[in-house]
Order: C-alpha cells, then structure tokens, then sequence
C-alpha cells in the first residue's frame, strides 16, 4: 500500500536534547512538508521540500532543521533552540507544490518534552 | 496569505445533511478552495477542493458562491465517522496552506 509513515507514534525526551522525526513516503511525491499542530489549533507550515536536496523555511522554522537527501524521505529534527517544542507533528506529500495537488498526511508523531 | 472564518463548531444529527460554512472575502481570483478534515489523534485527510464551479465526489459535495467570497461544504447523510474537525483552504499555486482553527463537527446517534 502507498502512503506516508511517521515514527515513532509517540516520543519523549528531555530538555535541551536534539530529537529527529522521521517521515518517508512510497507515493513517489516530489513534495513534501511538515507541520506542527498545538492543542485545539490548526496546523502551522515548518518546512517544505520541493524536489531533492533542497528545502523552504515555512511560517514556524525557528528551532527546527530538515534535509531531503531521498525523494521518499523527509526528517524533522526539533533542536534545542526550540522554545516549546511539545506538540503534534504532521508530515504530508503531494505530487507538486501546486493548487491542484492533494496533500496526504501522516499519521503524526507527537512530542512531549519533560 | 488569504483568510477563512468557519463556525467553531456544528452539531448534526445522524444521517441527516451537513452543511458546514466558510467565508473567504478576501479570495483572490487564482485561489483554489479546499477541504480537509481531521479525525481526532490523526492526520487530515482531503475531503474536496474547487475554484469557481460547484463540485461533486464521492465524500462530499462543495458549493461555491457566485462572487467567491464564500463557500459551504455539504456532507448528505451525516454518520458518527464524519464526527471531526473541518478545515477551509484558500490554496494560491506556490504559496502555503494556511489550516485555521477549523469547525469541529459532532454528529449525535
């Protein structure tokens, strides 16, 4: 089955540790995308990817770094520098970063920082 | 980035329809309308998208007002899996998706 896989589901560290998300997708998208959803908010835009080896900073890149090496991979790696980095993380895809393009999401790994 | 105002939440009863508002006034020739929604602990999912027709599939349908400035996603028979938050999208080729707060959908037995 295609799709996109987020892990793990859930993930806990510590202060002041650098932690990378995982995202990879099988649908052969050339983009793909990260967000960041607090409670009982919408989704807000880190990063974005539009083709291999190279990346956006979106509304909310302070803090968080990416890299896209292979098409069908996208990590997140939420630094330090990152204030309040407890939140839902959603990876998504589409075929091109356009208007007519579906995004499909995953299904998120959320992130509690102790 | 172009703006959307949707209710906070809507109630509906089961198997009933759903019609679930959105304003854009600010919408711009160019930008497409689209449909998300999302399940509790889950990632959205596409529900429709449109530009200046009324437009039909599978899950839903989506009816764009003449001058634009609004739209209104229709669910015809409401069941408890439609129970989610619902977001409006103004989507413009190459800028961002900007997901608001969006309507929480309950849908009562």
């Amino acid at each position: 089955d295609g799709g996109i896989t987020q892990s793990p589901k859930y993930l806990f560290r510590k202060e002041g540790q650098n932690v990378t998300l995982s995202c990879e997708q099988n649908l052969n998208h050339d983009a793909m995308y990260w967000y960041r959803q607090d409670p009982g908010q919408g989704l807000r835009l880190i990063y974005y990817s539009q083709i291999v080896n190279d990346f956006q900073k979106g509304d909310i890149a302070e803090g968080y770094s990416v890299s896209r090496e292979k098409k069908e991979s996208f990590p997140l790696t939420v630094t330090s520098a990152q204030k309040n980095p407890t939140a839902f993380y959603l990876c998504a895809s589409s075929p091109h970063r356009g208007s007519y393009n579906e995004q499909f999401f995953g299904p998120g790994t959320r992130l509690t920082v102790l | 980035d172009a703006k959307t105002t949707q209710p906070n939440s809507m109630e509906s009863n089961e198997e009933e329809p759903v019609h679930l508002p959105c304003n854009h006034s600010t919408i711009s020739g160019t930008d497409y309308i689209h449909w998300y929604r999302q399940l509790p602990s889950q990632g959205p999912e596409y529900v429709i998208h449109g530009l200046t027709s009324n437009v039909n599939n599978r899950m839903a349908s989506l009816a764009i007002a003449e001058d634009r400035k609004s739209s209104t996603l229709i669910l015809h028979r409401a069941t408890l899996r439609d129970a989610a938050v619902y977001y409006c999208i103004l989507d413009n080729y190459g800028q961002n998706f900007v997901f608001g707060p969006g309507t929480r959908l309950s849908v009562l037995p």
